[in-house]
């Protein structure tokens, strides 16, 4: 079937916006979702939206939700060293209980 | 405070003998999940299970086999241990709107 698509890799420099970007499967996923890994531990959940949203906003965070071409991005604003992990986006296909993750995109932040 | 606990943390097991992990959760959710990540695939979904007495198949479940005796276990057996499926497993337990819940994973190498 198909896949959860993240690019694999995403370098900035301290200080500026991170745009990590997904495409996911199934437009009838109701919520879509952020998760950080830093390494040697689980996944920690940053943010998520639902469906009928465009946007959401999060301190930092912005997550864009484009349905009609099943786009999800999260920008990171002032990024810092300590955004370095992989990020991983998830949806719900179907509008099941269960989560479908991507690849993962391993941020590097540059002092 | 409610959390998700596996183990054990790491583990060698050799070839052909049966592993069973243990996953344990107090958030009192009914979903819970198995995955396994592996480099270049991101988190892929062995099992899953939405409440006492159901289990589900993922998308790479062959060789592995679940049970759901009660709300907070959910423990994962391999039959028979491969050297394929050496690998980093997380449990992870849901409530759909908040996302879901990761533990800190187990290291499983089959020599």
């Amino acid at each position: 079937g198909e896949d959860v698509e993240q690019s694999l890799f995403l370098s900035v420099r301290e200080g500026d916006s991170s745009v990590i970007n997904c495409t996911y499967t199934d437009s009838s996923s109701t919520y879509l979702y952020w998760y950080k890994q830093e390494p040697g531990a689980g996944l920690q959940l940053l943010t998520y939206i639902f469906s009928n949203m465009d946007m959401k906003q999060d301190q930092r965070l912005t997550v864009l939700l484009n349905k009609k071409d099943k786009h999800l991005s999260l920008r990171i604003a002032d990024t810092q060293t300590g955004d370095s992990a992989i990020y991983f986006c998830a949806e719900t296909p179907g509008g099941t209980y269960k989560y479908i993750f991507g690849t993962g995109t391993r941020l590097k932040v540059l002092a | 405070d409610a959390e998700i606990t596996q183990s054990p943390r790491h583990k060698i097991t050799e070839t052909g003998r049966q592993v069973t992990l243990a996953c344990h959760q107090t958030w009192n959710h009914n979903n819970m999940f198995w995955y396994r990540q592996d480099l270049g695939h991101g988190l892929r979904l062995i099992h899953y299970s939405y409440g006492v007495q159901d289990t589900n198949k993922g998308e790479v479940s062959d060789g592995y086999s679940v049970s759901r005796s009660n709300t907070e276990d959910l423990p994962l057996t391999l039959e028979s241990a491969a050297s394929s499926q050496t690998s980093v497993y997380f449990c992870a337990s849901s409530d759909l709107e908040r996302g879901a819940f990761f533990g800190q994973g187990t290291r499983l190498t089959v020599v």
